[in-house]
């Protein structure tokens, strides 16, 4: 199984400041079409998680564009440009190209 | 507007039985592959199976092969996940996800099994 690790676990930030999220795999994952399946949720508290960025770098509708994805190979970053407070939570990477798809363990932002 | 709708979770003994659903609405159900993930009580996220829109591609997390079957009825816009000889470590909110990659999440549903 491909394991994803993400750093830092928690992550204390200013509003107005930026923040990043890395993203880490145990080995690479291009699919068959050329495409790297690493997919970034959020999960507010109490709250179903929702799709933030797919395909690396490709934010899914609604998304602010604050919110950016980077990264290749094993090595995968969201950043967000100026927090905001809703964007409190825990955001996960996972990859979706190889059974069974895996998740990181969690990145907990929360507003200093 | 994709919705998602789970239901059939509850409480129950070890060893016992549950069917979980999905009903789908605001997309063509029969053309998207769909998706399983748990989450344990203050846990993470673990994907438990995928099917394909046509059913003919299916997949399980090892810890539930065996146990667990997932099925859909297009006619009915619906995906289940029958759970058999559930465990203490089964307990978890699942979730039905639209597609492989998770586009559109339920809301859940909470499984809990006692020993």
């Amino acid at each position: 199984d491909i394991v994803m690790t993400q750093s830092p676990l928690s992550l204390p930030v200013t509003l107005g400041q930026p923040a990043s999220i890395s993203c880490r795999s145990s080995q690479t994952f291009v699919y068959s079409d050329g495409d790297t399946y690493l997919i970034w949720l959020h999960q507010r508290p109490g709250q179903s998680p929702r799709r933030l960025m797919f395909k690396v770098s490709n934010r899914d509708s609604g998304v602010p564009d604050r919110f950016s994805g980077s990264g290749s190979g094993t090595d995968f970053t969201l950043k967000i440009s100026r927090v905001e407070a809703e964007d409190v939570g825990v955001y996960y990477c996972m990859q979706a190209t190889h059974w069974p798809h895996t998740f990181g363990q969690g990145t907990k932002l929360e507003i200093k | 507007e994709v919705q998602l709708v789970e239901s059939g979770g509850g409480l129950l003994q070890a060893g016992g039985s549950l069917r979980l659903s999905c009903a789908a609405s605001g997309f063509t159900f029969g053309s998207s592959d769909m998706s399983w993930v748990r989450q344990a009580p203050g846990k993470g996220l673990e994907a438990v199976s995928v099917m394909s829109g046509s059913g003919d591609l299916i997949y399980y997390t090892d810890s539930v092969k065996g146990r667990f079957t997932i099925s859909r009825d297009n006619s009915k816009n619906t995906l289940y996940l029958q759970m058999n000889s559930l465990r203490v470590e089964d307990t978890a909110v699942y979730y039905c996800a639209k597609d492989y990659y998770v586009q559109h999440w339920g809301q859940g549903t909470l499984v809990t099994v006692s020993s």
